[in-house]
Parts: C-alpha cells; sequence; structure tokens
C-alpha cells in the first residue's frame, strides 16, 4: 500500500531533550516536506527536499533540522525541543521533484507536547 | 511569509445546500495551487492540483476554478451531503518547493 509513515504518533518530551520524528514513504518521490499545524491555523511548512541530500527552509524553519540521506526518508530533528514547538506535526511526499504541480500525501501526522 | 487568506473561516449549511469558499493569493510568482479536503484526527487528502489559469477541475461533486491573474480560486460543493464536513485548505506554490496554506474553511453540513 502505498503510504507516508511517520513515527511516533504521539510524543511527550522535556525541554531540551533532542528528538527525531522519522518520516518514511513507499512511492519513491522525489518531494518531502515537514510542517506544523497550531490551532486555528492552516499547515505551515518547516523544511522540504526536493532529491537526496537537497532541503531547503519553508516558512518556520527555527528549531528544527532535517536530513535526506535516502530518498524514501525525511526525518526531523529537534536539538534542543521547546514548549513553543508543542504542535501537529505532519510530513508530505509527492512525485514531482518541484513538488508542486504533483499531488501531496500526507502522513499520520505526529502530535507532539513538550512540557 | 506570503499571505493565503481563505473565506469564510467557518461555514453551516444544510444537507442539500450547494456552497463555495474562496482561496486568495497574491498573483504573482504563480506556480500551482492545492486544494486538501481534512477530517478531524485524519490526515488532509489532496482533492486538486491547478497549475494553468483558467483550470477547471471536478470530483464528483467538488468543482474548482482557478484565476491567476487575479490571484483567486473557488471551490465548489454542490448538493453538501454530512460527510462533506470538513476542513478545505488551500495552498499556494510560488516557486519550486515552497508552499504557503490558508487558515482553512471549516464546513459543517448538518442533516
Amino acid at each position: 500500500e502505498a503510504q507516508v509513515t511517520q513515527n511516533p504518533r504521539y510524543l511527550i518530551t522535556v525541554t531540551g531533550k533532542k528528538l527525531t520524528v522519522t518520516c518514511s514513504q513507499n512511492m519513491n518521490h522525489e518531494y518531502m516536506s515537514w510542517y506544523r499545524q497550531d490551532p486555528g491555523l492552516g499547515l505551515r511548512q518547516i523544511y522540504y527536499s526536493m532529491n537526496v541530500e537537497v532541503t531547503d527552509k519553508g516558512d518556520v524553519p527555527e528549531g528544527y533540522k532535517v536530513s535526506r540521506k535516502e530518498k524514501r526518508n525525511f526525518p526531523l530533528i529537534l536539538e534542543s525541543p521547546s514548549p513553543n514547538q508543542t504542535s501537529l506535526y505532519f510530513c508530505a511526499s509527492s512525485l514531482s521533484p518541484r513538488g508542486g504541480d504533483t499531488e501531496a500525501f500526507f502522513g499520520q501526522g505526529t502530535r507532539l507536547t513538550v512540557v | 511569509i506570503l499571505n493565503v487568506e481563505q473565506s469564510p473561516q467557518s461555514l453551516h449549511v444544510q444537507e442539500g445546500d450547494s456552497t463555495n469558499f474562496t482561496c486568495s493569493f497574491p498573483s504573482s510568482n504563480f506556480y500551482a495551487l492545492h486544494w486538501y479536503r481534512w477530517e478531524t484526527a485524519k490526515s488532509p487528502e489532496a482533492l486538486f492540483v491547478m497549475t494553468l489559469n483558467g483550470d477547471e477541475k471536478k470530483k464528483g461533486r467538488i468543482s474548482a476554478t482557478l484565476n491567476t491573474k487575479e490571484g483567486y480560486s473557488y471551490l465548489y460543493i454542490k448538493g453538501s451531503q454530512p460527510e462533506d464536513s470538513a476542513t478545505y485548505l488551500c495552498a499556494f506554490t510560488i516557486r519550486a518547493g515552497k508552499s504557503t496554506f490558508g487558515d482553512g474553511t471549516t464546513l459543517t453540513v448538518k442533516p
């Protein structure tokens, strides 16, 4: 089954404790992206990647890191999480390396709470 | 950060009503416009990808139009059903890779 898989689905952590949210897709998509969603707001793009070893900042990259060492995986790293990073996170992928002109497939979401 | 606006913020209709929402975006540097349907506790689901001025797309009772010159897109739902209740998001891509979402329109369809 074609899918985007995120782990974990839920996470409660403490301020400053490094964490990684994994994202994997099995559709051989070129483009992958991370978003966060906060109450009353739409999705805001954190980072995106158009190919292996190619990543770029979205609108809200501060406090996050990403890597794209393999086409299928695009982990989101929070080196020192803070309470303002409490949010719902989505990973998405799409076929075209430019991302914009093909439909995106979203993971199930990760609800992160930083206390 | 670009300004992508969706209106109305929320909408309550009766089953069988037809409805439409608007997504407004900057008219310069347009690359693509996406519409998504997002149900509570689920992931956003792609409805349409629109890339050309004048594009019209249709999927069942849902359709969308695009005007890149004036910077807006309309989403129409004909004969709304309770299962259409969801938040509808639009996303504007200005160049390869970078996208900006609107805050969404939440539709509630009452039986």
